[in-house]
């Protein structure tokens, strides 16, 4: 399966900064996608990043907020705008395969703090 | 549209004794089932999966599952509990053969070891 590196593992932010988190993967893979955790929580999907057009954002999640970039089949970014401390969170990438077949493969995700 | 349900929010036992995780799911169409498994300040790491094959299937670290269509569950159980299977533990379902590649979690169920 691909190997995901997120970077930074964690931080620990001022509330009104942002934030930009990196997703590499070893290999090219036909989907993207990020989700948030938040403490004690399940995982819910922010958006689907799309390479070479607009990410595609579930409902409750806004481009304002979390822009996500994807140049290519091998890297994305999310970034958390304006921070308050209702973000502070689990941010985690995965990745579907070549073959579009699951499972989605996640990274170690990036463990945010807003203070 | 899909759902999963996760029985019990916290399973507690002793090492070298069984584990049950219970996993009822919905969905409106074939199902595809995962279980993942998050340790401590990682990432969510695959367990196993269902995909329309075996109904008995086998996963890493000797856990394996049953898909009961008639019971719509996926149960996770493992004969014999070892410390190292502390952790969080996520059913997860998406549809299967479809172009429809969001995951719909459960709320997880946190599993204590004793020794």
């Amino acid at each position: 399966s691909a190997v995901i590196s997120q970077k930074p593992s964690r931080d620990i932010c001022q509330r009104g900064t942002s934030l930009t988190i990196q997703c590499q993967v070893d290999s090219q893979v036909t989907m993207m996608f990020w989700y948030r955790q938040q403490p004690g929580q399940s995982l819910t999907l922010i958006a689907t990043a799309n390479q070479g057009s607009e990410a595609t954002y579930e409902s409750g999640f806004v481009i304002d907020k979390f822009p996500i970039s994807r140049p290519n089949l091998t890297f994305s970014t999310l970034t958390v705008s304006n921070m308050s401390p209702e973000d502070s969170s689990i941010y985690l990438c995965s990745v579907l395969g070549g073959s579009g077949n699951q499972p989605q493969h996640f990274g170690d995700g990036t463990r945010l703090s807003i203070l | 549209a899909q759902s999963v349900t996760q029985l019990d929010s916290h399973v507690s036992v002793s090492e070298g004794t069984p584990v049950l995780l219970r996993c009822n799911y919905s969905s409106s169409y074939s199902p595809s089932l995962f279980w993942y498994v998050q340790h401590p300040n990682k990432g969510l790491q695959l367990l196993l999966k269902y995909t329309s094959a075996a109904t008995l299937v086998k996963g890493i670290n000797g856990f394996e599952a049953e898909f009961k269509k008639s019971e719509t569950s996926f149960h996770l159980t493992k004969p014999s509990a070892h410390m190292s299977d502390a952790a969080e533990y996520f059913c997860v379902v998406s549809p299967h053969g479809t172009n429809d590649y969001k995951l719909s979690f459960g709320a997880g169920t946190t599993v204590t070891v004793r020794a």
